[in-house]
């Protein structure tokens, strides 16, 4: 079975610092991939990130970078020079490619950036 | 460009009341889904579908219905609403069933049930 787990339920960070947003995960399977989305107090869902399990590479966009590590089954969101505008709950989800490919999503965490 | 239309927006039902929630999608997209989110928490998947006349349960399918009988439209029916069920539902949709793409992500429906 599937399941994502995000150990943060909140995290304050200062204006221009990175932040790392935590994200483990437990599958049995060997193709999967995983997501990261924004969700701002407006509510709707923004992608942000994808890594694929096969991928040799971290996945990067702009400034945002995922630290993919396969064998620690973990896949932490990575912000680098923070903005007041990317204070907002972030949930991390995955899909099994092997399977009948649901995706679901973990509990989130609600970062909030200081200026 | 309409991308995953969900109605409606908001919506009031009474404890036992039924209600359908559309989304509809023009991207012809295989993938279907429909999440729950409840206050400060996660989206929860309740029923999902990888093509017309296919559809799975999800995480929490109790006291949902889905249907999917084209490819562009997959309501979700509240059989008999109770005030757990108060929540906000998102639809979405993404290209195929084994993709690296992204699900594309309704706007919500606020559901209060009394």
């Amino acid at each position: 079975a599937q399941k994502i787990t995000q150990t943060q339920p909140g995290m304050f960070v200062q204006e221009k610092e990175a932040v790392t947003l935590d994200c483990t995960y437990d599958t049995s399977d060997q193709s999967y991939g995983l997501f990261w989305y924004k969700q701002p107090s407006s509510g709707e869902m923004i992608f942000l990130i994808y890594q694929g399990s096969y991928d040799e590479q971290n996945a990067t966009e702009g400034r945002y970078s995922l630290n993919f590590q396969k064998a620690r089954k973990s896949a932490n969101l990575v912000i680098s020079a923070s903005q007041l505008g990317d204070s907002a709950m972030y949930f991390c989800a995955m899909t099994v490619y092997s399977s009948a490919s649901k995706i679901i999503f973990g509990s989130g965490t609600r970062l909030s950036i200081r200026p | 460009n309409a991308g995953v239309t969900q109605t409606p927006k908001f919506q009031v039902l009474k404890t036992g009341q039924s209600m359908t929630l559309q989304c509809a999608q023009d991207m012809n997209h295989e993938y279907m889904s429909w999440y729950r989110q409840d206050p400060g928490m996660g989206l929860r998947l309740i029923h999902y579908s990888v093509g017309a006349g296919i559809t799975d349960q999800g995480e929490v399918p109790n006291g949902y219905n889905v249907s999917r009988s084209t490819t562009e439209d997959f309501p979700l029916r509240l059989l008999s609403a109770a005030p757990s069920q108060t929540s906000v539902y998102f639809c979405a949709s993404r290209t195929t069933v084994n993709s690296n793409q992204p699900q594309h992500f309704g706007d919500g429906t606020r559901l209060s049930i009394l």
